[in-house]
């Protein structure tokens, strides 16, 4: 059984680029949910889609936002970059939703923004 | 505003060296407690799941217990392939990871 496919797996931009980073869930999925993972403020979450519509949202500013497609993948998008947006992004899937906690962990993409 | 604390941030412990990781908590309206382990350059992988006061789930050396105030992951007899970070999370009103204890099994 495939696993949790993010991609890209790394990748640098410079300040004021945009990026999107993109998510393939666990067959048979259909939550999708964002973290960023950074030494300094550990892993936070970013939203979760269940089914195409977004089902919670952490506390991030606007210019992190996201989408799922009807095949379950799903795309994150960081507009304006900043430096401090340098993290791991994490995506994970869940059969049932994120709030049963039973998360697939993709491998993440790690974005460095210089 | 929830709050998830691990302790201790690393622990180093011997091969067979049963130990203890804690993960203390506030919340309002606990709706879970999860705990994952991560090894380097990999995502979380899930470990157990735990939804009431008194709660106890089990995998091979791995115990998770639940209080209303905290989660204890109870390592038995551990083998240097246990070294990892393991994390806490909570859900209330939304998931909060905690900082994640940092463990080292040497043979």
């Amino acid at each position: 059984k495939a696993g949790v496919t993010q991609t890209p797996r790394y990748l640098i931009k410079t300040r004021g680029q945009q990026v999107t980073l993109s998510c393939s869930p666990i067959s048979g999925h259909r939550s999708v949910s964002w973290y960023q993972q950074t030494p300094g403020q550990g892993l936070q979450f970013l939203f979760e889609y269940f089914s195409e519509t977004q089902r919670n949202k952490g506390n991030f500013p606007g210019r992190f936002s996201g989408r799922q497609f009807s095949n379950s993948r799903s795309e994150m998008n960081v507009s304006t970059l900043e430096l401090g947006d340098s993290a791991l992004y994490l995506c994970a899937s869940s059969k049932q939703g994120a709030d049963t906690g039973e998360l697939f962990f993709g491998e993440g993409s790690r974005l460095t923004v210089l | 505003e929830d709050q998830v604390t691990q302790s201790p941030e690393a622990l180093r412990l011997q091969e067979g060296e049963s130990s203890s990781l804690n993960c203390s908590y506030t919340v309002s309206g606990l709706r879970g407690l999860f705990w994952y382990r991560q090894d380097p350059g990999k995502g979380p992988e899930f470990l157990f799941t735990l939804y009431s006061a008194g709660e106890e789930k089990e995998k091979e050396r791995l115990k998770a217990t639940l209080t209303k105030k905290e989660s204890f992951l109870h390592i038995t007899a551990p083998k240097p392939e246990d070294s990892a970070t393991y994390l806490c999370a909570v859900r209330g009103n939304d998931m909060r990871f905690g900082a994640g204890t940092r463990l080292t099994v040497k043979p």
